[in-house]
């Protein structure tokens, strides 16, 4: 049972450029969430999509970045324009349902360097 | 509001002696919490969750953590570390209501001397 995949695992690109971050979930979750990691620090919320629909975007920064979770196919997060400190790693995790106290399921993340 | 805080950011111990990684929590709810371990280069790794039933939580490789209210801590503890155990740990509130709601730590690492 394939758990939550991300790609991809390490990404470059220069100042300008945009950067396309993947996530599928683990087989049955209908619910994605997207956490951004800095360096020394824990995860920040960015957002949360059940399939075609955005349910909690409070976390992400207002321009330049985007989510979607289509009916098929992966969640994508979307940074345009890219900026140095966007450097961070992003991780996806999933759920079956919609319960914020059960656990969520990692991806190991997509590690992004701006250049 | 809710927060969590990992009151050390790095903890080195010895192999083979006990593990304390410490956290406190406010909440204005009865909060569910978790710790969470991560490998370098890995996505987390769920190791052990409190939801109001025993107050005394076990989890994978040993560890376990103790939920008390008055002191509002979720420490975890191990009474003998391994050299497996080096990672990054993260401490989690939620408080159910909502998914920015669930508030992570700012991370504990623990080193482990032969």
């Amino acid at each position: 049972n394939a758990g939550v995949m991300q790609n991809p695992r390490h990404l470059v690109r220069r100042r300008g450029q945009e950067a396309r971050l993947r996530c599928s979930p683990m087989k049955g979750h209908s619910h994605v969430y997207w956490y951004r990691q800095l360096p020394e620090e824990g995860l920040k919320f960015m957002v949360y999509l059940q399939k075609e629909n955005i349910i909690d975007e409070s976390g992400m920064p207002k321009e330049r970045f985007s989510a979607e979770f289509p009916k098929e196919g992966p969640s994508i997060l979307r940074i345009q324009q890219v900026v140095r400190g966007d450097s961070a790693a992003y991780f996806c995790a999933s759920s079956r349902v919609e319960d914020y106290n059960s656990p969520l399921h990692f991806g190991n993340g997509t590690r992004l360097t701006v250049t | 509001a809710q927060s969590v805080t990992q009151l050390d950011s790095h903890v080195s111990v010895s192999e083979g002696t006990p593990v304390l990684l410490r956290c406190n929590y406010s909440s204005s709810y009865s909060p569910s919490l978790f710790w969470y371990v991560q490998h370098p280069n890995k996505g987390l790794q769920l190791l052990l969750k409190y939801t109001s039933a025993a107050t005394l939580v076990k989890g994978i490789n040993g560890f376990e953590a103790e939920f008390k209210k008055s002191e509002t801590s979720f420490h975890l503890t191990k009474p003998s570390a391994h050299m497996s155990d080096a990672a990054e740990y993260f401490c989690v509130v939620s408080d159910d209501s909502s998914a920015s709601k669930i508030i992570f730590g700012s991370g504990t690492r623990l080193s482990i001397r032969p």
